[in-house]
């Protein structure tokens, strides 16, 4: 069964260092998927998306891998910044249907 | 830009009573839900629309029932509060086929 813990995987870096946030997802049919940030006190607001039929999508200082063969997803940040910190979420999708499955998500701290 | 918006930030009810979250979006989207969130637990679905007057169940229906009377708002209503309830609730909404959900800020409930 699902193991259920109180405390979110947390990454803590240096301002101005590369972050790399990762994600194990579950269904190897899932074909879309999509990372989102959640500042705190806000709700979760969409970073970069990608299709299973690629493995590698960039976007301004984030890029997001794909590894189908071990159903892996990272989210790299470059030059990460103080208004970085924040929670991270995965999120899949399966053939047919439109309804993200979310991850527990990633706490990434960025110290000055 | 979407706008989602939760009409409280923060609720204190107690055990036994009716409560409503509201929610509007403003971009004419066809798919709405709500979402609670809870520490370790990330996000899990407790009911969705795809249309005015539809609804769906999600993963945790359970003491929960929802309301979607015109295209903009959808309301999730806790028929008899209880601790259990108590959470951050978001609401999100999406356009027809689309994948990408945009979240408003949260309600966060206490449950006395």
């Amino acid at each position: 069964g699902e193991s259920v813990g109180l405390h979110l995987p947390t990454l803590s870096v240096q301002e101005g260092d590369n972050s790399i946030i990762n994600c194990a997802y579950s269904n190897s049919a899932s074909d879309y998927f999509i990372w989102y940030k959640q500042e705190s006190g806000k709700g979760p607001q969409f970073i970069i998306d990608i299709r299973s039929n690629m493995d590698k999508r960039q976007g301004q200082r984030v890029t997001v891998l794909l590894n189908k063969t071990v159903k892996h997803l990272s989210l790299q940040i470059a030059a990460t910044q103080p208004g970085d910190s924040a929670v991270y979420f995965c999120a899949e999708v399966s053939g047919g249907s439109y309804i993200p499955t979310f991850g527990r998500g990633t706490s990434l701290i960025v110290h000055p | 830009d979407v706008k989602v918006t939760q009409s409280s930030r923060y609720l204190v009810k107690r055990t036994g009573e009716k409560v409503f979250l509201e929610c509007v979006q403003d971009m004419d989207h066809e798919n709405m839900f709500w979402y609670r969130q809870d520490p370790g637990l990330g996000l899990r679905l407790i009911y969705f629309s795809y249309d005015v007057k539809m609804k769906e169940k999600g993963d945790i229906p359970e003491g929960y029932s929802v309301s979607r009377e015109k295209k903009e708002r959808f309301s999730l209503i806790l028929e008899s509060a209880s601790t259990n309830q108590t959470s951050m609730y978001l609401c999100a909404s999406s356009i027809g086929q689309g994948f990408i959900q945009y979240f408003g800020a949260g309600t966060r409930l206490s449950v006395l």
